[in-house]
């Protein structure tokens, strides 16, 4: 099956610094690419839909100067936490979808776990 | 995309079949129901999918109501691993190039020795 992986699993950062976390389809071409956010005991929370090639389009409320998403080629998307502060901390996921993917579309990545001291 | 309805937990003994209930009142003709789980910690995993007939795959079993307005996620024989949280998602496939899953709360499902 497809699958999708991402880097690092966890990181630990200062207050003010940026963070990038990769995801990466491994054995298909990802036309589109979706990152989510998770806070504790809470659902998964859209930010991005990212096409390759194309700018980000980005869920209201979430700031697109703050949360950096690049995605330059089939097999990677970046997703950059900008000035990162305490309450970025959280679970970051990436899924993707394209050629080749089955109709049930989405093939999420193991997560990244964010936390900012 | 229709909403959905979930019960918040549930519980369930091990090698008991766990039965998860999701209702959909408002679907459309032409949304799917999706089942994935998301164990602690981790991405969410696909389950099983279907449209109006009952689905089997070696994970689960989807049965879908007649008037399609419910459904239930069948776990034929639950162990400790299957403890998780169960989404279930309406939606149409393939649509277009917007493809957004909308999450609920799903059901937390315990898994007990």
């Amino acid at each position: 099956g497809a699958v999708v992986s991402q880097h690092p699993s966890w990181v630990i950062c200062k207050s003010g610094t940026s963070v990038k976390i990769e995801c990466r389809s491994l054995d298909f071409q990802a036309t589109t690419m979706f990152w989510y956010r998770q806070f504790p005991k809470q659902s998964l929370m859209l930010m991005a839909t990212s096409n390759e090639g194309s700018k980000a389009t980005y869920e209201q409320g979430v700031e697109k100067d703050k949360f950096l998403i690049n995605h330059a080629s089939l097999t990677l998307s970046t997703l950059t936490v900008t000035s990162a502060h305490p309450e970025d901390s959280s679970f970051y996921i990436c899924s993707a979808t394209g050629a080749g993917t089955t109709v049930y579309e989405q093939y999420f990545g193991p997560g990244t776990r964010l936390t900012v001291t | 995309d229709a909403k959905t309805t979930q019960p918040p937990s549930m519980d369930c003994a091990e090698g008991r079949a766990a039965n998860l209930p999701c209702n959909h009142s408002t679907i459309s003709g032409n949304e799917y129901v999706y089942w994935y789980r998301q164990i602690h910690s981790q991405g969410p995993q696909y389950i099983i999918h279907g449209l109006k007939n009952n689905e089997t795959n070696e994970m689960a079993s989807l049965i879908i109501t007649e008037d399609r307005k419910s459904s239930t996620l069948i776990l034929p024989h639950a162990t400790l691993r299957d403890t998780a949280v169960y989404y279930c998602i309406v939606r149409v496939p393939n649509a277009g190039n917007n493809r957004k899953l909308i999450w609920g709360l799903g059901t937390s499902l315990a898994v007990n020795p």
